[in-house]
């Protein structure tokens, strides 16, 4: 799998758009980009995955650069609720059985008041 | 959604006891399951990878006889602790591949101290 590196922690106020970027320089062209979020003592939430187009759900987007070497994901009004650690993860997507899901340290995000 | 349970959230138990947590998927049917460990302010670390029906695949470092895994069905797996000791307090999550669209889904976790 391709290594990521993301940033340790983020700030962002509530209400305002939360940027998380993620540096996957090592993706292949089968490799997904997938998103991940924990909130305290609880388990991983799926957020949103790619392969090289922008994605978009009802939490967030996705936006892959051209060279897919690095890759963006918007919370586009935070909340308190999305304070979490959110983890940007390569991936191969088989859709024969699963392959187990390999997790960095993550992007700390505190949203503030 | 596709939905994982697993139970129980919270458990504590005394030293030397074994303790089982259960991983179910509600909706769909998983292929595979897979046991992550989580310590206080670290990332998640992949224990093990089991398929329905065979031998669980462990990664380095974890010990096979002391954390069993069972994945008897294509809905339910289990991790039992042996002989629990203090350092097995660790947040234990299950993820169950097999759902649409994007194929994985996480349990809520479970709390384990062992005192």
């Amino acid at each position: 799998d391709a290594k990521t590196t993301q940033p340790p922690s983020m700030d962002c106020a509530e209400g305002r758009a939360a940027n998380l970027p993620c540096n996957h320089s090592t993706i292949s062209g089968n490799e997904y980009v997938y998103w991940y979020r924990q909130i305290h003592s609880q388990g991983p939430q799926y957020i949103i995955h790619g392969l090289k187009n922008n994605e978009t759900n009802e939490m967030a987007s996705l936006i892959i650069t051209e060279d897919r070497k690095s890759s963006t994901l918007i919370l586009p009004h935070a909340t308190l609720r999305d304070t979490a650690v959110y983890y940007c993860i390569v991936r191969v997507a088989n859709s024969n059985s699963g392959y187990a899901l390999n997790f960095g340290k993550g992007t700390s995000l505190l949203v503030t008041p | 959604g596709a939905v994982v349970s697993q139970h129980p959230s919270r458990v504590i138990c005394k030293s030397g006891t074994s303790v089982k947590i259960e991983c179910r998927s509600l909706d769909f049917q998983a292929t595979t399951m897979f046991w992550y460990r989580q310590f206080p302010k670290q990332s998640l670390m992949l224990m093990a990878t089991s398929n329905e029906g065979s031998k669980a695949t462990y990664e380095q470092g974890v010990e096979k006889d002391k954390f069993l895994i069972n994945h008897a069905s294509l809905t339910l797996s289990t991790l039992t602790v042996t002989s629990a000791h203090p350092e097995d307090s660790s947040f234990y999550i299950c993820s169950a591949w097999g759902a649409a669209p994007y194929g994985y889904t996480f349990g809520s976790g479970t709390r384990l101290t062992v005192v």
